[in-house]
């Protein structure tokens, strides 16, 4: 049965890095029939694609967020991270990690993590 | 990037009743190379995550009752649900994923009466 699990700071300091870490159990990152997103809700608001990742590590990410994302792959412990650096309070969201069909739709969603970005 | 403007914001349905939410795109989702048309709709339900509904125009996630249903084409999509029932209620979300960066719509707020 497939879980993502995301876990890192719930509370990040203005212009600091947001880290956080979606683990996958039920199957292999390393699974050529899928990639793997992170996606953003602000509160009250709607959502926001950020970026995916391959399971041979290329990515793409969204240009709003500029090259302030990085998005990686821990194959030894079944897992992908994202990287948000120099955030602002508008980085408060809550943060969703989520698994694509290769090709194809995101058909997986864990169950999201807030994030806030306050001093 | 490709905007996705859904009608309404909200609606308000009597269970059993149908439902029919909007979604227009500022360009077309159709691939010109397969002939898909790269259109998905995702409900969030109170306090959950969001979760697949519809892919690819048409196609019905696993699990997902028949009495929901996507349709259109080019720039003009919709979601369908023939009967209403309480469990339905959530806001619901078109995206595509024809080009990068993927792209949401605003959303549609859906209560029972």
């Amino acid at each position: 049965q497939l879980q993502l699990q995301e876990s890192g700071s719930r509370l990040v300091k203005p212009s600091q890095t947001l880290s956080l870490t979606c683990a996958v159990s039920g199957v292999s990152i390393t699974n050529d029939s899928y990639s793997w997103s992170w996606i953003r809700q602000p509160p009250g608001k709607g959502l926001e694609w950020i970026g995916y990742i391959y399971h041979i590590g290329s990515t793409y990410s969204n240009p709003s967020l500029g090259s302030r994302v990085t998005i990686s792959l821990d194959r030894s412990r079944n897992q992908f991270s994202l990287e948000l650096t120099s955030v602002t309070a508008a980085d408060t969201a809550v943060y969703y990690c989520a698994r694509d069909v290769l090709g194809g739709c995101i058909d997986f969603w864990a169950q999201g993590t807030l994030v806030t970005v306050s001093s | 990037d490709i905007i996705l403007t859904q009608t309404p914001v909200s609606l308000a349905v009597t269970p059993g009743e149908p439902a029919s939410i909007s979604c227009t795109s500022s360009q077309s989702l159709r691939d010109g190379d397969d002939e898909k048309t790269y259109v998905d709709w995702h409900v969030q339900k109170p306090g959950q995550s969001p979760q697949l509904l519809i892919y690819t125009l048409s196609y019905r996630a696993s699990g997902v009752p028949d009495r929901f249903s996507g349709s259109g084409s080019g720039t003009n999509f919709t979601l369908k649900i023939s009967r209403v029932e309480a469990e339905d209620v959530g806001v619901y979300y078109c995206m595509q994923r024809l080009d990068f960066p993927l792209t949401f719509g605003g959303g549609t707020k859906m209560e029972i009466k």
